[in-house]
């Protein structure tokens, strides 16, 4: 497809659980952003990845969080021994060239995780 | 510390009224400011976007916002909705890095 996709669109998991949610970007685009978005707030920033390096992970929430994108193009989110307060939507964005301001993000349908 | 505020949380209006939803940021430097919008069931998708220049920029459908520096405001505007405006919008900004700050957003219902 033409956007960025993510899988599963919906995903439920008991507390203690692990989980995995991927991403696909726009083909070829080189920066790959994931936002996590509580009920009723805005999104707010995890991490970015140039290609296959991740350069920035200083919005993960706890060292639970793991975010890989190794051959630079799909990246995983993994989130270990879920907890309830993880329930959200997570978004992957991607752009055309290096991370900056003037870099149009184009983002994904999400992901929604409840953790029961 | 850095943030990004919407006034509204909710807006009901009808069609053909015109809105005006505020937004206002917090950052000490240069910033560069966006509207984004999610449509019921579709992804975050682009509105309008500001970096530098004409205060008032021109977005898709029909949208415009302004920015006042003096006031650290950006807010969006459309003279006149449709039923198909009806979304959650949501405003933000980017320092001198990549990481866009999102408002917590505002709902827009427009009533036919």
């Amino acid at each position: 497809g033409a956007g960025v996709s993510q899988s599963p669109r919906y995903k439920v998991a008991k507390r203690g659980q692990d989980v995995a949610l991927r991403c696909d970007p726009i083909s070829g685009h080189v920066s790959l952003f994931w936002y996590q978005q509580a009920l009723g707030q805005g999104p707010e920033f995890l991490t970015y990845f140039q290609n296959e390096a991740q350069l920035d992970k200083s919005g993960l929430p706890s060292d639970r969080f793991f975010a890989e994108r190794p051959e630079g193009s799909v990246s995983t989110l993994k989130i270990q021994r879920t907890q309830q307060e993880d329930s959200a939507v997570y978004l992957c964005a991607s752009s055309s060239r290096a991370g900056g301001p003037y870099n149009e993000q184009f983002f994904g349908p999400g992901t929604r995780l409840t953790v029961l | 510390a850095q943030s990004v505020s919407q006034h509204n949380h909710h807006v009901i209006l009808s069609e053909a009224a015109s809105l005006e939803l505020g937004c206002n940021y917090s950052y000490g430097g240069t910033v560069n400011l966006f509207w984004y919008v999610q449509y019921p069931g579709q992804h975050l998708q682009l509105l309008l976007k500001y970096f530098s220049g004409d205060p008032l920029v021109k977005g898709i459908k029909g949208f415009e916002a302004e920015f006042i520096k003096s006031k650290f405001s950006f807010n969006l505007r459309k003279p006149s909705v449709q039923w198909s405006d009806t979304a959650e919008y949501f405003c933000a900004v980017i320092s001198n890095d990549y990481k866009l700050s999102f408002g917590a957003g505002t709902t827009v219902t427009v009533r036919a």
